[in-house]
């Protein structure tokens, strides 16, 4: 069956433009995380949803990131005026639920350059 | 807070030689650990498994071990291929919550060598 899937694969942007980035997670996953892998910090939680809530927002960066989830299915993640400490590899990853023993399943990224 | 640490790399071995990657963890709770692999150009993907202590994780010839009393789940294969070159992450769920969200180490490259 069809995996997670993420778009675009590659995007080149401008400092100070905003960017989004979309996430497929498989379907009937009902849990969605977003991380981040870079050079210098490695894999970085970001957020995750349970259906289309986020409870606990303080993986994000910075207020300039922010994440929605619509039908339970896609999300979003949005970068407002991106600064070039933004450029990594951004992952999505979804699981049937959310919880600490059920794998997850990952996308192959976004990888984000801000110039 | 939780956290993982692993061996740097890179580590570079020959066709059939016998592989270790340390992995040592903190947490406060009791997590599930995991060894996922990402191999050239490719995603990540989970490579094996453990939710509770002694448990033993193996897939594709790599197993990894659930140790409480040393707080380590460190992966091991007998006779690496030269398609097992890739970079290793350990990682283990998040113990605050329910949410699940995987905590990661740096990351390890293998490369092996015909």
């Amino acid at each position: 069956g069809a995996g997670v899937s993420q778009s675009p694969s590659n995007k080149v942007t401008e400092k100070g433009k905003d960017v989004e980035l979309r996430c497929d997670p498989i379907s009937g996953h009902t849990a969605l995380y977003w991380y981040r892998q870079s050079l210098g910090q490695g894999l970085e939680f970001l957020i995750y949803f349970q259906g289309n809530s986020a409870p606990d927002k303080s993986g994000l960066p910075s207020d300039r990131f922010s994440a929605e989830r619509t039908g339970g299915s896609v999300s979003t993640l949005t970068i407002q005026r991106t600064q070039q400490e933004d450029s990594a590899v951004y992952l999505c990853a979804s699981s049937l639920r959310s919880g600490g023993a059920g794998e997850q399943y990952f996308g192959p990224g976004t990888r984000l350059t801000v110039t | 807070g939780d956290s993982v640490t692993q061996m740097e790399g890179p580590v570079t071995l020959s066709e059939e030689a016998f592989l270790t990657i340390n992995c040592t963890y903190t947490a406060t709770g009791y997590p599930s650990l995991f060894w996922y692999v990402q191999y050239p150009g490719e995603g990540l993907q989970l490579l094996l498994k453990a939710t509770k202590a002694d448990d033993k994780g193996s897939n594709k010839g790599f197993e990894a071990t659930y140790r409480k009393e040393t707080t380590s789940f460190h992966l091991e294969k007998g006779s690496v291929q030269v398609s097992d070159s890739a970079v290793y992450f350990c990682a283990l769920s998040g113990t605050g919550g329910s949410q699940g969200n995987l905590i990661f180490g740096k990351g390890t490259k293998l490369s092996v060598k015909p």
